[in-house]
């Protein structure tokens, strides 16, 4: 089945710098959808973008789908970025609906 | 729009008694999903739903484990003897289609049996 691996696995920044996510997955996407998680918190979806690259405020979400990666970029991070960041993988054949998770990335931004 | 309601928001059993998870998808979406959270596995796929109609059930546990999904408003997760490696936090998920669309989820249930 599928495997999504997420790199790193923590990340502290100090206040304004920027973040590069990654996430690398073993078998053909139809899509990929980054969530954000506070901890105790529940999960919010940031971007979905199935190939190419898209952009909301300071995200920007670019997939690689022939090379099976991903990757989210936060600008300017602040300290409100602090959390988990998941990236969570569609598959072609059989039910594509479902999504398979990485473990996430947990980011601290420090003043 | 409420988004997905999940209720109870905490619940706590005893190891062997039953324990009936509740989940109100955004009006208008056709899909539910349910995935578990755990520390140690991270959020799994259990089971998703179309149009009322069970799809997918291939990530629940083959025993104790079942879902239903009587009306297009609200679908439910049950477990039954319950034990100790049942507790995780359960999330419902809804999404307009399935496929491509973008799933969105509830705040969770989390289930703590002792």
């Amino acid at each position: 089945g599928q495997q999504v691996q997420q790199s790193p696995a923590s990340l502290v920044l100090q206040e304004g710098e920027n973040a590069e996510l990654q996430c690398n997955f073993s078998s053909t996407a139809t899509r990929l959808q980054w969530f954000y998680q506070r901890p105790g918190g529940s999960l919010v979806s940031l971007l979905s973008n199935p190939s190419g690259t898209k952009h909301t405020g300071r995200l920007t979400s670019t997939t690689v789908t022939k090379e099976r990666r991903g990757s989210l970029h936060i600008s300017s991070s602040q300290i409100t970025d602090s959390g988990t960041y998941l990236c969570a993988i569609g598959s072609s054949g059989g039910s594509n609906a479902k999504l398979t998770f990485g473990k996430g990335t947990k980011l601290s931004v420090k003043s | 729009n409420a988004g997905v309601i999940q209720t109870p928001r905490h619940k706590v059993t005893g190891k062997g008694q039953e324990a009936t998870l509740w989940c109100e998808p955004i009006s208008g979406h056709s899909a539910v999903f349910w995935y578990r959270q755990t520390i140690v596995q991270g959020l799994e796929f259990l089971t998703y739903f179309r149009n009322q109609a069970p799809i997918d059930d291939s990530g629940m546990p083959k025993e104790r484990f079942s879902a239903q999904m009587p009306n297009q408003s609200h679908s439910t997760l049950k477990i039954q003897s319950t034990q100790p490696q049942d507790s995780a936090v359960y999330l419902c998920a809804s999404s307009f289609g399935s496929g491509q669309d973008t799933q969105y989820f509830g705040p969770g249930t989390r289930l703590l049996v002792l």
